[in-house]
């Protein structure tokens, strides 16, 4: 079965600096590989999405992410946060024959002025 | 505009009473899906159907049942047989065949005490 790591339970950045946001996955084939956002009370938006081709995938909000086989991994990224950012993380795997996505615990992200 | 609605957006009921989730979505999509969230434990898959008049349990579906007797909506019951019913909520649905990215309502907090 997969299954979804996202080591940090959460993260501070200052405005204006850059983010990195960690997930690994555990999967035995390719899996699809998504990023949602949450907002408190909210439900979750997708922010980008990798199922196959080129391994840097860009999303809305100017956020990017990157899949690593050799890692099993599929970190997001974004080069300057901003405050609007601030909001709950979530990396998911996808699995062939599964249509319902495995998710991992969260990242929160704080954003400080 | 398309999308995935949940009612009400918060819900109090009395331990023992049964109660309703309403999901609706007019997006045409065939598969629909109920997770469980809870803090620090992501999100977590209660049922999801692919198609009208079928569904399937996911990873715990103990206390729940569901129902797709439409294609648009997909209610879930949380029975007094559920034996920690207070959490949030919420529904997703995704095109279905050959697509795994998931579209989630903005959720319901049910409060049993």
């Amino acid at each position: 079965a997969q299954s979804v790591t996202q080591p940090d339970i959460h993260i501070t950045v200052s405005e204006g600096a850059s983010l990195e946001l960690r997930c690994n996955y555990s999967y035995g084939a390719t899996p699809y590989l998504f990023w949602y956002v949450q907002s408190p009370g909210q439900g979750l938006q997708l922010l980008l999405k990798y199922f196959s081709g080129d391994t840097l995938v860009q999303g809305i909000k100017g956020f990017e992410a990157e899949f690593k086989r050799s890692q099993s991994s599929f970190n997001l990224r974004k080069p300057s946060v901003h405050w609007s950012d601030a909001a709950e993380y979530f990396c998911a795997v996808g699995a062939t024959g599964r249509r319902a996505l495995t998710f991992g615990s969260g990242t929160r992200l704080q954003v400080q002025p | 505009d398309g999308g995935i609605t949940q009612s009400p957006k918060y819900l109090f009921r009395k331990e023992g009473q049964n109660v309703t989730l309403s999901c609706e979505q007019n997006l045409n999509h065939d598969a629909m899906y109920w997770y469980r969230q809870d803090p620090g434990q992501g999100l977590r898959l209660i049922y999801y159907s692919q198609i009208v008049n079928d569904f399937q349990k996911g990873d715990i579906a103990e206390g729940y049942s569901v129902s797709r007797e439409k294609k648009e909506s997909f209610p879930l019951t949380v029975t007094s047989a559920q034996k920690n019913p207070t959490a949030f909520y919420l529904c997703a649905s995704s095109a279905g065949s050959g697509s795994y990215e998931q579209y989630f309502g903005p959720g319901t907090r049910l409060t049993v005490t």
